[in-house]
């Protein structure tokens, strides 16, 4: 089983819906969650972190974290196009410093 | 204006050649690593370095080297490169181990 799972897509949604984008990991060590989007070109850049469970909003963004289930979420509301990109969950421990990333969740949002 | 740099942005070299990919940050930064992309894995971290002369290795180290003179610079070099090396490339830096790593733009190597 690989450390940290993540649908790979690709998610195809109309302008305006809510996206729901989701991992799973399994090393109950991992502590920090951080979401990253990834523009087609370019690299990754740092959209939400996290360490505790629960919510975390900003602005159109809510990250959601479920330990006990080591689960973790990234919901986007009114989709636009501009967040066509692929989203990146990474996760670290609170010792050393190596975050796991999944493979990434390619989005299309469609005008 | 806060960035990291590499260079070159794209190479196509053959087995065999040794090269080296540059990549720079002027944020100060004490932390900094390379990454490889391959399509289906994701990001995985080749070597990360918490200082000057400080460097480990990461998940994938096997073919690469690194090295950290100056904060600044944190090169990676493949002294015998092998088609497996094909892949996109990141360099990123953070200020410490647990804040934001800020991302370089990307080489896209391709070994023949």
């Amino acid at each position: 089983q690989k450390e940290v799972e993540q649908d790979p897509g690709p998610l195809s949604v109309p302008e305006g819906a809510i996206v729901s984008l989701n991992c799973t990991y399994s090393n109950s060590a991992f502590q920090y969650f951080m979401w990253y989007r990834q523009y087609s070109r370019k690299g990754p850049e740092l959209l939400m972190y996290t360490y505790s469970s629960g919510n975390k909003e900003d602005g159109r963004f809510t990250a959601q974290v479920d330990k006990s289930s080591k689960y973790i979420s990234l919901f986007i509301r009114d989709s636009q196009p501009s967040d066509s990109a692929t989203y990146l969950c990474a996760i670290g421990t609170n010792y050393g410093q190596n975050f796991v990333f999944g493979p990434g969740t390619r989005l299309s949002v469609l005008p | 204006e806060a960035q990291v740099t590499q260079n070159p942005r794209y190479l196509i070299t053959v087995t065999g050649k040794k090269l080296t990919v540059t990549c720079s940050q002027n944020m100060n930064h004490e932390y900094m690593s390379w990454y490889r992309q391959d399509p289906g894995l994701g990001l995985r971290q080749i070597y990360y370095s918490m200082n000057v002369e400080v460097t480990d290795k990461g998940d994938v180290p096997e073919g690469y080297k690194v090295s950290r003179k100056e904060k600044r610079n944190f090169p990676l070099i493949l002294e015998s490169p092998s088609p497996n090396q094909t892949s996109l490339y990141f360099c990123a830096s953070q200020r410490g181990v647990y804040n934001e790593q800020f991302f370089g733009p990307g080489t896209r190597l391709t070994v023949l």
